[in-house]
């Protein structure tokens, strides 16, 4: 099982590029997420989807967007890089019900230079 | 607002047993999440309660407290692969609060 895969797993982004962060998977999950994590840090909710065509903002949400046409794939795009969103992106999905897993992918590691 | 506090780092021998707490302050409240996160990886799923006592998964045991806001993590015959980073989630109205890890280094 592929589960949740993200894509690139590295990345060097110069200040004010734009980039966008893949994120697929396969257990017809209908939440998905995106995480951050600074080094030493806890996951910090950037955006999330309960289904098909609907998003809304996590905690840290400047400086991303997210989109979510179809209940595989939830993409966050990174606009005009700045040194600041140098971090760890975890994609995630889940279940809706309380107590369900949630399934991380292997991480996107993003520095901006 | 929302509060998870967890310690930052702990140490351990191996062979040992060790607890990581968790204290937690959420609007809400529907269950309590273990990862392991190990360096470099992602957070996998370690236990769920969402009654008080205690819930055991081979060497590790999970136990909360709902009336104390309060959890914790119990490692058990500790081994050098346990070192990592333990993170303690709360799922306060469908939202996951994470506390910040409590980084676990194991001695020989």
């Amino acid at each position: 099982n592929a589960g949740v895969t993200q894509t690139p797993k590295f990345r060097i982004l110069k200040i004010g590029q734009s980039m966008t962060l893949q994120c697929t998977q396969d257990m017809n999950h209908n939440y998905m997420y995106w995480y951050r994590q600074d080094p030493g840090m806890g996951l910090k909710l950037i955006y999330y989807s309960v289904g098909a065509g609907i998003t809304d903002k996590g905690e840290v949400p400047n400086g991303y967007n997210v989109s979510r046409s179809t209940t595989e794939d939830f993409p966050l795009r990174l606009e005009l890089a700045a040194p600041s969103q140098t971090s760890v992106y975890f994609c995630a999905s889940s279940f809706r019900d309380p107590g369900n897993t949630i399934y991380f992918g292997e991480g996107s590691w993003l520095t901006v230079v | 607002g929302q509060n998870i506090d967890q310690p930052t780092e702990m140490t351990a021998t191996e062979g040992a047993i060790v607890q990581i707490n968790c204290t937690y302050q959420t609007s809400g409240f529907n269950g309590l999440f273990w990862y392991q996160q190990h360096a470099g990886e992602a957070p996998t799923f370690l236990s769920y309660n969402v009654l008080d006592g205690l819930e055991e998964k081979g060497r590790f045991f999970s136990f909360l407290s709902r009336s104390k806001g309060y959890s914790y993590l119990l490692l058990k015959e500790l081994q050098m692969k346990d070192s990592a980073s333990y993170l303690c989630a709360v799922d306060s109205n469908y939202q996951l609060i994470w506390g910040a890890g409590t980084k676990l280094i194991i001695k020989p």
